[in-house]
């Protein structure tokens, strides 16, 4: 069974940087099928999807146009799990952030999802 | 972007009753349509992938249709642990995209 626990700080100032980890059990963020990804929550309920990592023979990192520039994805192999940076965040970065596992394809369904943590960006 | 439009945004049914979601796509997504459905301060949970396909433990009741731009999600003699938010999703090109949601609550 895959499960995805999500980590980092609940709140964020202003111009700083918000990163989150997503540590992976039951899988592998190196595998050959599995695509690892970042989704948001807004506080109207809105789903916006941010970015994936995957690998296939080489490592991929695609981010939507929405926060291109100031998104990063990386893997850790080491301790099998994929953190999310985001920088210069503003208010409007203020949502649920969830790590999930992609599956059936490069752009795929979401089968697994992390528990999901609020971020707030406020002074 | 491919955009997903979910109808109706909320509605109000009893235990027992046959719901109907539906999810247009802005352009063809051929099966690539997924739905998820979503409880109070948790992650959405995938329920049905590629249209039609039942995820592993999801009740029969729950059931998908559609291709093209179209789908359809139909939840059969709704129980009480159906009162949740749903949301379809494309998977057919990058980024993917989510519908709306829907709100289904007890009447």
């Amino acid at each position: 069974q895959v499960q995805l626990q999500q980590s980092g700080p609940g709140l964020v100032e202003p111009s700083q940087t918000l990163s989150l980890t997503c540590a992976i059990s039951g899988d592998s963020v190196s595998g050959n099928s599995a695509v690892w990804n970042w989704i948001r929550q807004s506080p109207t309920g809105g789903l916006e999807w941010l970015g994936r990592t995957y690998y296939r023979s080489k490592w991929f990192h695609i981010y939507a146009d929405s926060v291109k520039g100031r998104v990063t994805i990386n893997p850790d192999t080491s301790k099998n799990q994929f953190s999310l940076q985001l920088d210069s965040v503003t208010p409007d970065d203020t949502a649920v952030y969830f790590c999930a596992r992609g599956a059936g394809a490069t752009v795929a369904y979401f089968d697994y999802w992390g528990q999901g943590i609020l971020v707030t960006v406020s002074s | 972007d491919i955009q997903m439009t979910q109808s109706p945004s909320s509605l109000s049914a009893s235990v027992g009753d046959r719901v109907t979601i539906t999810c247009r796509a802005s352009q063809t997504i051929k099966n690539h349509l997924n739905w998820y459905q979503q409880k109070p301060g948790k992650a959405p949970t995938l329920l049905i992938s590629a249209s039609s396909s039942l995820q592993s433990g999801v009740p029969s009741t729950f059931s998908g249709s559609g291709s093209g731009t179209d789908f359809t999600l139909t939840i059969n003699n709704l129980q009480p642990e159906d009162f949740a938010t749903y949301f379809c999703q494309q998977s057919y090109s990058t980024p993917p995209t989510f519908g709306g949601g829907t709100k289904v609550d007890i009447k």
